[in-house]
């Protein structure tokens, strides 16, 4: 199975702060790759897809890159909305999709 | 507009039974991959079990030979049977709907349901 770790588990943010989180596949996974937020007792909301390709409704401040094994969310300026925890996922091996652990996103 | 109403969790001894619901409304499930992924409280994701629209089934490891995905077309439902349950299957059991773009991801996912597996 392709292991998915993200970086860091954890941060310690404020509102209109520029927030970068990070994704590393054990092997390529050619872009195929989703971002969720999730918010505490809530499912998951799909962000982005394909690496780079924001969803329909999800706010431009939310952005994808990242090719091979190296992918990055960012989030250009935090709403208090935006606190939450975030999940990556390849789904290049399938079907055996797997996520990384998650990096929550806490006020500083 | 896509749902998803996930419902039949609950509290469940080890070794027992339970089949979770996955009510759709909005599209067609036979139409589209649909799956079952979980959350042990406090941890993250894990993926479960997909269903193609063609029919074929697959599990993760951790479930092979005890989970069983199936779906009714005629009520537009997905379901998972679980049995043998174990004390590690507790956890918050997700249907979503995949979408696909240079492969499948999950466009919509249902509110969850709890199963609890404790004697």
């Amino acid at each position: 199975d392709i292991q998915m770790t993200q970086s860091p588990s954890s941060l310690s943010v404020s509102v209109g702060d520029r927030v970068t989180i990070t994704c590393r596949a054990s092997q390529g996974i050619s872009n195929s790759l989703a971002w969720y937020q999730q918010n505490p007792g809530k499912a998951p909301k799909l962000l982005l897809y394909a690496a780079s390709k924001l969803e329909t409704g999800v706010p431009s401040r939310f952005s994808g890159s990242g090719s091979g094994t190296d992918y990055s969310l960012t989030i250009s300026s935090l709403q208090p909305e935006d606190f939450a925890t975030y999940y990556c996922q390849q789904y290049f091996s399938i079907p055996q999709y797997t996520f990384g652990q998650g990096t929550k996103l806490e006020i500083k | 507009e896509v749902q998803l109403v996930e419902s039949g969790g609950g509290l469940i001894q080890p070794g027992g039974s339970l089949r979770v619901s996955c009510a759709a409304s909005g599209f067609t499930v036979s139409n589209y991959y649909m799956s079952w992924l979980r959350q042990a409280p406090g941890k993250g994701l894990e993926w479960v079990s997909v269903i193609y629209s063609g029919g074929s089934t697959y599990y993760a490891d951790s479930v092979k030979g005890r989970f069983t995905i199936s779906r009714d077309n005629s009520k537009n439902t997905l379901y998972l049977q679980m049995n043998s349950l174990r004390t590690e299957d507790t956890a918050v059991y997700y249907c979503a709907r995949m979408k696909l773009e240079l492969g499948y991801y999950f466009d919509y996912w249902g509110q969850g349901t709890l199963v609890t597996v404790s004697s």
